[in-house]
């Protein structure tokens, strides 16, 4: 099975500071990768997927981006960060196909004050 | 792809108690993948049903499909404490390659 890491656990930061949230996956290669983010008591909100390193697809407009360098290394970033932008962050990995399971990471709590 | 609903979005229960919970969903299905999330962490994957199967099993979870409703059910037999979590469906078309999850229900056991 894979193994997703992702950090930091825990961030903090000002409103219009940068953001960079890492995700990188153990245990497989050439794997689809997914940035969701979770409002509190809230379902899961998927930002963007990726098939392939340089592959991007947005789900929604948003004031995030989000990069894959490598195969197994899934970047979420921002310029400035807004208020709305506080949430918990999950990273997901899968094979691909339909009815493959998808891995989660342990995710990322940004708070933006 | 499309979003299962969860149904209801919370549900409290003694301890030894059967918690049922649902998902409905619109368009059809190649199969359905029920996660659980505690508190806090990622979602685990539980259980996955294919578009032709009615009913599985796994350890004290049992699932159920019927297409002709769009709606599927999860099972807990014999709750215990450590069940409390959210448990959210995925209706996976086979389209895409995503997975879209709705708002969960809320499990609680009570000890």
């Amino acid at each position: 099975s894979q193994t997703i890491h992702q950090w930091p656990a825990t961030l903090v930061q000002p409103v219009g500071s940068p953001l960079s949230l890492e995700c990188t996956v153990e245990g497989t290669s050439n794997p689809n990768l997914y940035w969701y983010r979770q409002a509190a008591g809230r379902g899961l909100q998927l930002l963007f997927y990726s098939v392939g390193i340089g592959q991007i697809s947005s789900e929604v407009p948003q004031n995030l981006s989000a990069s894959r360098p490598q195969d197994r290394q899934f970047i979420l970033s921002s310029k400035k960060l807004l208020l709305s932008d506080s949430g918990f962050y999950l990273c997901a990995s899968t094979q691909g196909q339909s009815g493959e399971t998808q891995y989660f990471g342990p995710g990322t709590r940004l708070l933006v004050l | 792809s499309q979003q299962g609903e969860e149904d209801p979005q919370a549900l409290s229960i003694q301890e030894g108690e059967n918690a049922t919970m649902n998902c409905s969903y619109k368009t059809s299905i190649n199969n359905l993948q029920w996660y659980r999330q505690n508190s806090g962490r990622g979602l685990v994957h539980l259980i996955l049903i294919r578009s032709n199967e009615r009913e599985k099993h796994s350890g004290r979870l049992r699932v159920t499909l019927d297409t002709s409703k769009k709606s599927s059910s999860l099972l807990i037999t014999a709750s215990r404490a450590a069940d409390t979590a959210s448990y959210f469906c995925a209706p996976d078309g086979g389209a895409t390659n995503k997975l879209i999850f709705g708002t969960g229900t809320l499990l609680a056991v009570q000890p």
